[in-house]
């Protein structure tokens, strides 16, 4: 079955900087790659989500980019403010069905 | 458009005993997927239900079962609960058969078995 890397599991960065979450994926049959943030007592929310025809995709301050020769795929958020500050799960969909394999999670901290 | 709700949202059960989840999909979504988060983890997939009939199954025991409803609603049961069980449940409705793979999760259940 399909397997997803992440990594770093904690992230600190200050206020402005930016942060990238980097991630690999086993199944190359694999061809939707979301991305959620997990607030604390919160189910994860999609903030962006990229298929595998496309190698890059952004919405204002977020971006990801997708190589799927290398199997790998990376969030970028720019001029990261306080409020970013959650828990970021990469994921695939593989499988005939929307089965969704998660990372297992980076934790982003911004320092104001 | 209501999103996904889950209840209860705590839960504290005894090592033995059974438990019964519920979840009510996204207005417009046909499909539901549980999974489990334990603490510090992703989510991993218990199974997924389209039209009341299980789609697909993770790497979970046979005590987790499921159903789904007309309404696409669904329940997520457990039996035989052990210390390990002990997560937070999570639901995702999301609509087959199109290109919207995005899944809208519930806010989920924490279950503490003692």
């Amino acid at each position: 079955g399909e397997n997803v890397e992440q990594h770093p599991s904690t992230l600190s960065v200050q206020e402005g900087d930016s942060a990238v979450i980097k991630c690999t994926y086993s199944d190359s049959a694999s061809n939707y790659f979301p991305w959620y943030k997990q607030e604390l007592g919160k189910g994860p929310q999609l903030i962006i989500d990229i298929r595998s025809n496309v190698g890059e995709k952004k919405d204002q301050r977020i971006a990801v980019t997708l190589n799927k020769t290398a199997k790998h795929f990376s969030l970028h958020i720019t001029e990261t403010q306080p409020e970013d500050s959650a828990v970021y799960f990469c994921a695939a969909l593989s499988g005939g069905y929307q089965k969704v394999t998660f990372g297992t999670g980076t934790k982003l901290q911004v320092i104001p | 458009e209501t999103g996904v709700t889950q209840s209860p949202t705590h839960l504290i059960k005894t090592r033995g005993q059974q438990v019964t989840l519920r979840c009510s999909s996204q207005s417009g979504h046909n499909t539901v997927s549980w999974y489990q988060q334990a603490l510090g983890q992703g989510p991993q997939f218990i199974f997924q239900y389209y039209r009341e009939e299980e789609n697909g199954r993770g790497n979970f025991p046979p005590r987790f079962s499921g159903l789904q409803f007309p309404n696409y609603s669904s329940e997520l049961n457990v039996n035989a609960l052990e210390l390990d069980d002990s997560a937070l449940y999570l639901c995702a409705s999301s609509l087959e058969g199109t290109l919207n793979y995005g899944y809208t999760f519930g806010s989920g259940t924490r279950l503490t078995v003692v």
